[in-house]
């Protein structure tokens, strides 16, 4: 079974400058979740999707990030525009509800670093 | 905000040593994961915990869910150089987000 696929798996940018990435979950896992990883610190969740409705964006800055997920499928996070402070790994995940719990299967992420 | 407490931070030990490191919280959870993460990848999840009390192997790794529902450990037998990673728990809240929250991770290094 394939895994969560993400592209492009690096980016380098100025600040102010805008970028996408993007994901493809697991086949089938109606659920995806972008999360920020900075450096030293364990991944922390952007936004939730659950097939193409949101259900938990409460920690996404809405004013420069944004994200979508037509078709209840592939998914684009975008930033515009990109801070110092957005240099950190995105890490897309999906899951498969199974018995009321949700394991998240995690793609390589993409490591973006702002200069 | 929410927060996991994992410990401990980092671990340098002998190949062959067994490896204990644990998470804490202050509020219930009705999951726990256990995940390690190489560099360069994503984390990959090693162990899912879905009652209190319960012990679960997966080869030499084994995990409990703590009775209390606010912790979790995990311990590595015979540890291995590629153990080398950082290993992250996760709680999964008990609301209809079912949002995972992370510890900050615990380094572990394997000396041949």
């Amino acid at each position: 079974e394939a895994g969560v696929a993400q592209s492009p798996r690096y980016k380098i940018i100025e600040k102010r400058q805008s970028v996408a990435f993007w994901c493809n979950p697991i086949s089938g896992h109606a659920t995806l979740y972008w999360y920020q990883q900075i450096l030293g610190q364990g991944p922390k969740l952007l936004i939730q999707f659950q097939n193409n409705g949101v259900v938990d964006d409460s920690q996404l800055p809405k004013d420069r990030f944004s994200a979508e997920r037509l078709k209840g499928v592939d998914s684009t996070l975008k930033i515009q525009p990109a801070k110092l402070e957005d240099s950190a790994v995105y890490l897309c995940a999906s899951s498969l509800e199974v018995s009321l719990h949700y394991e998240q299967y995690f793609g390589p992420g993409t490591r973006l670093t702002v200069t | 905000g929410q927060q996991l407490n994992q410990s401990p931070q980092s671990m340098f030990i002998q190949e062959g040593e067994d490896v204990s490191m644990n998470c804490t919280s202050s509020s219930i959870f009705n999951t726990w994961l256990w995940y390690k993460q190489d560099p360069g990848e994503g984390p990959v999840l090693l162990i899912a915990l879905y009652k209190a009390g319960e012990l679960t192997s997966n080869g030499r790794l084994t995990a409990q869910f703590g009775i209390t529902r606010k912790d979790s450990f995990l311990n590595i037998s015979a540890s291995i150089p590629s153990d080398v990673g950082i290993y992250f728990c996760a709680g999964q809240k008990m609301d209809s987000s079912y949002k995972l929250i992370f510890g900050s991770g615990t380094r572990l290094l394997v000396r041949p």
